[in-house]
């Protein structure tokens, strides 16, 4: 089974720009892998963020965007709001079986 | 307004079964793929597998196959996920949720807690 791998942990200020990636131990992350994004708060279930690479659902804040960069997939926040403080995970589907990375742990501080 | 409900939280001991039941309310359930997620305590989430509760196909990682089983019924809206030979590693939160194209993974169920201790 692939690894997904993301950064543990980052810290933007607020009102500042933040780019988390997802890799695939695989290779590139193309837009095959369908790449979502979702937010979890503490004690909460997850939400998503981003579809598809960069689908924004109705909910989400433009703020977010996701694009594939570098050959990995990336969530960028720019405008950080002290409310975007959480864990991220992006999950990527090989053949329909799906991986969730690690998580990154956003601080906004 | 779509809304999952789930079942309870459950104990058992090594090696008994679990199965966790995902009611769905407010969108057609036989229309989206319903995926199953845990999450243990303190850890990061974890995909199990989908069900498409039109045809009851399954998808399931390689991590659960043979120890997992998921289903629906059609009938009463609902998806069920069944665990088997547990063991303290599977304490762990457990959330289902539609993939509803723009909507991305959604709703999201409440959770269910099961603990796995002698």
């Amino acid at each position: 089974q692939a690894v997904v791998t993301q950064e543990p942990s980052l810290t933007v200020s607020p009102g500042g720009t933040v780019t988390l990636t997802c890799a695939s131990s695989t290779g590139s992350v193309t837009t095959g892998h369908s790449p979502y994004w979702f937010q979890q708060k503490a004690g909460q279930a997850p939400t998503t963020v981003i579809y598809d690479t960069n689908g924004r659902p109705a909910g989400t804040p433009a703020r977010f965007s996701g694009s594939l960069l570098g050959g990995k997939a990336a969530l960028i926040l720019s405008g950080a709001q002290p409310d975007d403080e959480g864990d991220y995970y992006c999950l990527l589907s090989y053949s329909g079986v799906r991986v969730f990375g690690g998580g990154t742990k956003l601080t906004v501080l | 307004q779509a809304q999952l409900v789930q079942s309870g939280s459950e104990v058992r001991e090594p090696g008994a079964s679990v199965k966790v039941s995902c009611k769905a309310f407010g969108y057609p359930f036989t229309g989206y793929y319903i995926h199953w997620v845990r999450q243990a305590p303190g850890r990061g989430l974890e995909w199990m597998g989908w069900i498409n509760p039109k045809n009851g196909a399954t998808k399931y990682a390689q991590k659960f196959e043979g120890r997992v089983s998921m289903t629906g019924d059609t009938s009463l809206a609902t998806a069920y996920m069944e665990l088997s030979s547990l063991n303290s590693e599977d304490t762990a939160f457990y959330y289902c949720a539609p993939e509803r194209g723009r909507l991305g993974f959604d709703p999201w169920g409440q959770g269910t807690l099961v603990t796995v201790s002698s």
